[in-house]
């Protein structure tokens, strides 16, 4: 079975750019998370999706959006990117049970370097 | 809010070595679930075990073992005998269950614990 894919898996962009990070989710698993990893914030929660409708939402600015389709596939957008957006960003999907005890499993991320 | 706390940025052991990681967090909830994750050097985070607040027993895995505590708020992990290819960044995470019952939750990870097994 098929892991988490993400692509790109690096990305190189300049301030005021926008950027889009695709994930494809393990074949069965409706809900993708987003998380973003950098050396100072440690891993953060972005946002939750299940069924094409965002569930859950961590604290980050509006520029930071996401979408998922109806094959379960997931994109995250940024705007106007800025020096500190530079991270990996970690997808994750999972199956739908209720609850919060799902593992989720990751992929490989993507490292978005922001100049 | 929920929090968790890894207190050891990093460890270095001998190979051969026992070592424990160190998990606290924070809930309000009485339901929650409790994570384990490897990150090795490639960046893929790793599932190891998933442990749910009403079940304080201890599992063991091979070489890997955790020790649930709700009255101290722990969930610790240890590795019996290290191997080189145990280093890692290893993170505790929190997961507290939705109450609508629509599944949607986080995870609240903690910084991570870096292990270096030197051989």
């Amino acid at each position: 079975k098929a892991g988490v894919t993400q692509t790109p898996r690096y990305l190189i962009k300049t301030r005021g750019q926008q950027v889009t990070l695709s994930c494809s989710p393990i074949s069965g698993h409706r809900s993708v998370s987003w998380y973003q990893q950098t050396p100072g914030q440690g891993l953060q929660f972005l946002f939750e999706y299940f069924s094409e409708t965002q569930r859950n939402k961590g604290n980050f600015p509006g520029r930071f959006s996401g979408r998922q389709f109806s094959n379960s596939r997931s994109e995250m957008n940024v705007s106007t990117l800025e020096l500190g957006d530079s991270a990996l960003y970690l997808c994750a999907s999972s199956l739908p049970l209720a609850g919060g005890q799902n593992e989720q499993f990751f992929g490989p991320g993507t490292r978005l370097t922001v100049l | 809010a929920q929090k968790v706390t890894q207190a050891q940025t990093e460890i270095s052991v001998v190979e051969k070595e026992d070592v424990t990681l160190d998990c606290v967090y924070e809930t309000r909830d009485t339901t929650y679930y409790l994570f384990w994750y490897k990150q090795p050097p490639s960046g893929e985070l790793v599932f190891l075990i998933r442990r749910n607040s009403f079940d304080e027993q201890n599992e063991i895995s091979g070489r890997y073992s955790w020790n649930f505590q709700k009255s101290t708020s722990s969930f610790n992990f240890t590795i019996t005998a290290s191997q080189v290819v145990d280093s890692a960044v290893y993170f505790c995470a929190l997961s507290e269950a939705d109450d609508s019952g629509a599944g949607s939750y986080q995870l609240t990870f903690g910084k991570g614990t870096k292990l270096s097994v030197i051989p």
